[in-house]
């Protein structure tokens, strides 16, 4: 059982880049979510997910696009990357609110 | 629209002693759930204990238990026998209850332990 699973888990983009961050997991969560963490903000929803087929916006969700085709996986596609999008990123899952989520080991991105 | 407030940036204990570190929230719902998690220098995000409010009872995981006190919004976390492998940013984070605004955690900004040996 592997969990979360995000890929990469470090990436550099130049300016007006796009890339794709790669989220997975296998344990039949219904809810999926896109955290990014900065120094002294803690964590921020950026999109979150109830189920396949069902996306909607967090707090910071400028700049970033997510689509949920299956229950699995949740990518989240950065449209042309800027500075104030360094940070670290981090999926998380979960099955039920009592729960909690489960997250994944984070992707760092930089962008120059 | 709740928050979650970590009054401690940064706090240290000695090895063997114990620590607690403090969580308050503010909300106009009833019924939720509430965590802590820890993150290690590795990152990785791990879940410590949980508290359901409808719960009275205090919830404990082994050395880490909690003091919840619902009337006041306060959620603390006390580690005893703080260890080592205890040093982390600990994050308080909240979870509401109610469909269709569940689906998310409110996180505080995090306190940083330092054990010392």
């Amino acid at each position: 059982n592997a969990g979360v699973t995000q890929t990469p888990k470090f990436q550099v983009l130049k300016t007006g880049q796009s890339m794709t961050l790669q989220c997975a997991q296998d344990m039949n969560h219904e809810y999926m979510s896109w955290y990014r963490q900065d120094p002294g903000m803690g964590l921020r929803l950026i999109h979150y997910s109830v189920g396949a087929g069902i996306t909607d916006q967090g707090e910071v969700p400028n700049g970033y696009n997510v689509s949920r085709s299956t229950t699995e996986d949740f990518p989240l596609r950065l449209l042309s990357a800027a500075p104030s999008q360094t940070s670290v990123y981090f999926c998380a899952s979960s099955s039920g609110l009592r729960h909690g989520y489960t997250f994944g080991s984070g992707t760092r991105l930089t962008v120059v | 629209a709740q928050t979650v407030t970590q009054s401690q940036p940064e706090m240290s204990v000695q090895e063997a002693e114990t620590v607690t570190l403090s969580c308050t929230y503010d909300t106009s719902e009833s019924d939720y759930y509430l965590f802590w998690y820890k993150q290690p220098p590795s990152r990785q995000m791990i879940l410590v204990i949980r508290q359901e409010a409808y719960k009275q009872q205090n919830a404990t995981e082994n050395r880490f238990s909690v003091n919840f006190q619902k009337a006041a919004k306060s959620f603390s976390l006390k580690i005893s026998d703080s260890q080592l492998g205890d040093a982390a940013m600990y994050f308080c984070a909240y979870r509401s209850a109610p469909s269709g605004s569940n689906y998310k955690l409110t996180f505080g900004k995090g306190t940083l332990l330092t054990v010392n040996p």
